[in-house]
């Protein structure tokens, strides 16, 4: 079945440090990849999003590109910020199969000042 | 605007209690969906709801039971709660197919 591997956290970096994390995943034909963002205390945020190979989605100073042949969705940011500290969660709805969103296991970020 | 909303935010129950979380949207969205998240697990589909009047199981629907009322509203049911349906639970919604979608802020739920 559908599935999405993550790096498992937790990430500690220093302010202005560059921060990758992986994410791999497992589907028949194009899904649609999903990045999403879990500040503490609160619910699941959209980060960013490609619907095809090669698309590269971007928000906040966050990017992702979805590479078809390596099966990758990896998120970047240049220089975090103390404010970037959350849980990011990687995922993917199936080619033609809805809305059904599956989740990776998610990657604690904690940037120290 | 408010997106999604849910209530209660904290709960703690005794095992074999019932309790019905609620959920409600305002985007006119079709898809409604529940989510519980369990430390490492990420988020698992308990159960989920593709139009006004349909509900499907998702991953881990055992013990739980839904209602879809309304466009609107889609509530999560535990008839008897057990100390294994100690989570977080997250209610979304979405648009069109493929379309991301939309939390709500969560509840917290204990069973003692």
């Amino acid at each position: 079945g559908d599935s999405v591997t993550q790096m498992e956290g937790p990430v500690t970096l220093s302010e202005e440090a560059f921060l990758t994390i992986n994410c791999t995943y497992t589907a028949t034909g194009y899904p649609s990849l999903f990045w999403y963002v879990q500040y503490p205390g609160e619910g699941l945020q959209l980060l960013l999003k490609a619907t095809k190979a090669d698309d590269k989605g971007s928000n906040k100073g966050f990017e992702a590109t979805y590479r078809k042949e390596t099966t990758s969705f990896h998120l970047e940011k240049g220089s975090v910020q103390v404010s970037d500290s959350a849980v990011y969660f990687c995922a993917l709805i199936p080619w033609a199969a809805g809305n059904k969103l599956t989740f990776g296991g998610g990657t604690r970020v904690l940037v120290k000042p | 605007n408010a997106g999604v909303t849910q209530t209660p935010k904290f709960q703690v129950l005794k095992t074999g209690q019932s309790m019905t979380l609620q959920c409600a949207q305002d985007m006119n969205h079709n898809s409604m969906y529940w989510y519980r998240q369990d430390p490492g697990m990420g988020l698992r589909l308990i159960y989920y709801s593709a139009s006004e009047g349909t509900t499907d199981k998702g991953e881990v629907p055992n013990g739980y039971n839904v209602s879809r009322l309304n466009k609107r509203e889609f509530s999560l049911r535990l008839e008897s709660a057990a100390p294994s349906q100690t989570s977080v639970y997250f209610c979304a919604s979405s648009g069109l197919a493929g379309v991301a979608q939309f939390f709500g802020p969560g509840t917290r739920l204990t069973v003692l």
